[in-house]
């Protein structure tokens, strides 16, 4: 059972590079989320998405971009990464009326 | 704007006995869900407990159960006959529903609970 698959599980960047996080989900879900985890914090929602072809901002979606072109498939997008946007990053999916399956994470760091 | 709160940045509870998390909410919704989550050291986030906001008895799952008491706005997370393996992270977080039922979760600031043999 693969649930929500993220990659890379690690990744190093410059300042200014860009790059995109995978997240794939294998359970049809509809509902699709970023989330990003500073240390010692909970989750902010970055932007998510309630089906294909359909996303919306969250709570801190600046310096971030998304897709949804099919219902398995979220990537996120960081144009042109600041230290600010070191963190952890989860991906996450659900159904209807479900708790949120949530992927191992990406730690993303920002020198 | 909802909101969740967890005053407890860390726990200390000892082996088999029980211990309670807490976590107070707010919002203006009639309909919304309660969520708790864990996070252990190797990162990930395992959905423990979930309380509808309807829901007339109080959630259980094994040996966790939430304590829901809605007029003052809390879900407390109680954690039975506790085990080493129960130190982690843990996360309330509530349901914001939206109108076409899809939902955001908000999430509260974590209690780190470590458990001593």
């Amino acid at each position: 059972n693969a649930g929500v698959t993220q990659t890379p599980k690690f990744r190093i960047l410059k300042i200014g590079q860009s790059m995109t996080l995978q997240c794939a989900q294998d359970m049809n879900h509809n509902y699709m989320y970023w989330y990003r985890q500073d240390p010692g914090m909970g989750l902010k929602l970055i932007y998510y998405s309630v089906g294909a072809g359909i996303t919306d901002k969250g709570e801190v979606p600046n310096g971030y971009n998304v897709s949804r072109s099919t219902t398995e498939d979220f990537p996120l997008r960081l144009e042109l990464a600041a230290p600010s946007q070191t963190s952890v990053y989860f991906c996450a999916s659900t159904g209807h009326n479900q708790p949120q399956h949530f992927g191992d994470g990406t730690r993303l760091s920002i020198l | 704007a909802q909101k969740i709160t967890q005053t407890q940045p860390g726990m200390f509870v000892q082996e088999k006995e029980a211990v309670t998390l807490d976590c107070t909410y707010d919002t203006s919704d009639q309909s919304y869900g309660l969520f708790w989550y864990k996070q252990p050291s190797s990162g990930e986030m395992i959905f423990l407990i979930y309380q509808g906001s309807y829901d007339e008895q109080n959630a259980t799952e094994g040996r966790y159960s939430l304590n829901f008491q809605k007029a003052r706005k809390s879900a407390n997370l109680v954690i039975s006959a506790s085990q080493l393996g129960d130190s982690a992270m843990y996360f309330c977080a509530m349901r914001e529903l939206r109108g076409d039922s899809s939902y955001k979760l908000i999430f509260g600031s974590g209690t780190r609970l470590l458990v001593r043999p």
